[in-house]
């Protein structure tokens, strides 16, 4: 069965840090993943996608992402932490685009940023 | 501008009093779903639609219905709110390239 795993539900990182978010997948055929990240009393957004056309994502405020098939990993880094990227980040698989109806949600990794 | 509508953002209601979370989108897109957000349990997909009049169970579907009569509108309906169901409700359309456009959500609370 597909399933996606985001190691550590909380992170918290000092401003101008690097930031590590950790997402694992198990899938027997080629994923989609995605990053989404939800600020406080918000919906969710999407940061970035990889759909097999490169293996390094760049997403939007500066986060980038790497699909490594080796270890089923899409972790989602950023270099230097800001205070405004505090929020809960949620890793997502799917494996047919049109095809299939359900999506994937990894349980989410809240990030604080500390001054 | 591109958005999926969710209405109300916040509703108070009492058990099994129906209740109806409204949900549009703009952007022609065939995919929408619901999902419901927990503390500790992530979003949980409730139900997803494919397309007008084709509609799926997701994970947790139990004490929910929708409808999908028009592309746009894809309406969450609690015909006997619980307790167990407070939460927080998210709507999202997908766009044919796989991303979701979520909306702002819906906070309910069930007494």
């Amino acid at each position: 069965a597909q399933s996606v795993t985001q190691l550590g539900s909380h992170v918290s990182v000092s401003e101008g840090a690097l930031v590590l978010l950790r997402c694992n997948y198990s899938s027997s055929v080629p994923p989609y993943l995605f990053w989404y990240v939800q600020y406080p009393n918000q919906g969710l957004q999407l940061l970035l996608k990889y759909t097999s056309a490169a293996t390094l994502v760049k997403g939007i405020n500066g986060f980038e992402a790497e699909f490594k098939k080796s270890e089923t990993s899409f972790h989602l880094t950023k270099p230097s932490a800001h205070m405004s990227d505090a929020a809960e980040y949620f890793c997502v698989v799917t494996f047919w685009v049109r095809s299939q109806g359900n999506l994937i949600f990894g349980k989410g990794t809240k990030l604080s940023v500390k001054p | 501008e591109a958005q999926v509508t969710q209405n109300p953002r916040y509703l108070i209601t009492v058990t099994g009093k129906k209740l109806t979370v409204t949900c549009s989108q703009n952007m022609n897109h065939e995919y929408m779903s619901w999902y419901r957000q927990d503390p500790g349990l992530g979003l949980r997909q409730i139900y997803y639609s494919m397309n007008v009049e084709v509609t799926d169970k997701g994970d947790v579907p139990e004490g929910y219905k929708v409808s999908r009569k028009e592309k746009r509108n894809f309406p969450l309906i609690l015909e006997s709110p619980s307790p167990n169901q407070t939460s927080l409700y998210f709507c999202a359309s997908r766009k044919d390239t796989g991303e979701l456009f979520f909306g702002e959500g819906s906070r309910l609370t069930v007494l």
